[in-house]
């Protein structure tokens, strides 16, 4: 089993849907968690951390559930601009050494 | 405030060249790394540098060495370049704690013939 999985997709969703990727990861020690957008043949760039509480940024919400060790990212109201790679991302505690997801491709169409 | 800057931005070399890639922040972070990008394999780890004075191997270190010149730059090095090393080359930064996230350069566009 892969460290940390997600779904390549692509998800090809309408503007204005709502749409939500999942990431299962297998290092129960895992700390720290966030979701990174990247657009083709750009960097990767931060979109949110994921706190244990759930948290949310605009149209963007991100969840942690550890008892099943999945980390999901909602995002409401998808823009054509939202068109892009999610990575997930895993830092076990005490470590600086995360772990990437390979990414889910969203595409959002007119 | 550029934060990670990586030069060259493109480089085409013949097969057994070599040549170094450079990066440099400016955010204070301790902890430096470098990945390759490749179609359908997502983000695999070279080395990385924990603190000023130290290396450490990654998931694919074969074919590159690395030089933390001090804690701004981390150089990654391909003394024999192949094919194979065609990829895009990404250095990242974090603080050093655990739980902070890394922050990217904008890439190194590398393609070996």
């Amino acid at each position: 089993r892969k460290e940390v999985e997600q779904d390549p997709g692509p998800f090809n969703v309408p503007e204005g849907a709502t749409v939500a990727f999942n990431c299962t990861y297998s290092n129960s020690a895992s700390q720290s968690f966030f979701w990174y957008r990247q657009d083709c043949r750009k960097e990767p760039k931060l979109l949110m951390s994921v706190y244990s509480s759930g948290n949310e940024d605009g149209r963007f919400t991100a969840q942690l559930n550890r008892a099943s060790q999945y980390i999901s990212l909602l995002i409401r109201d998808s823009k054509l601009s939202d068109s892009a790679t999610y990575l997930c991302v895993v830092i076990p505690g005490g470590s600086y050494i995360p772990t990437f997801g390979r990414g889910t491709s969203l595409i959002v169409h007119p | 405030n550029a934060g990670v800057t990586q030069t060259p931005k493109f480089q085409v070399l013949k097969t057994g060249q070599s040549m170094t890639l450079q990066c440099a922040q400016d955010m204070n972070h301790n902890s430096m790394y470098w990945y390759r990008q490749d179609p359908g394999m997502g983000l695999r780890l070279i080395y990385y540098s924990a603190s000023e004075g130290t290396t450490d191997k990654g998931e694919v270190p074969n074919g590159y060495n690395v030089s933390r010149l001090n804690k701004r730059e981390f150089s990654l090095r391909l003394e024999s370049a192949a094919p194979s090393q065609t990829s895009v080359y990404f250095c990242a930064t974090q603080s050093g704690q655990s739980n902070q996230p890394q922050h990217f350069g904008d890439g190194t566009r590398l393609s070996i013939l």
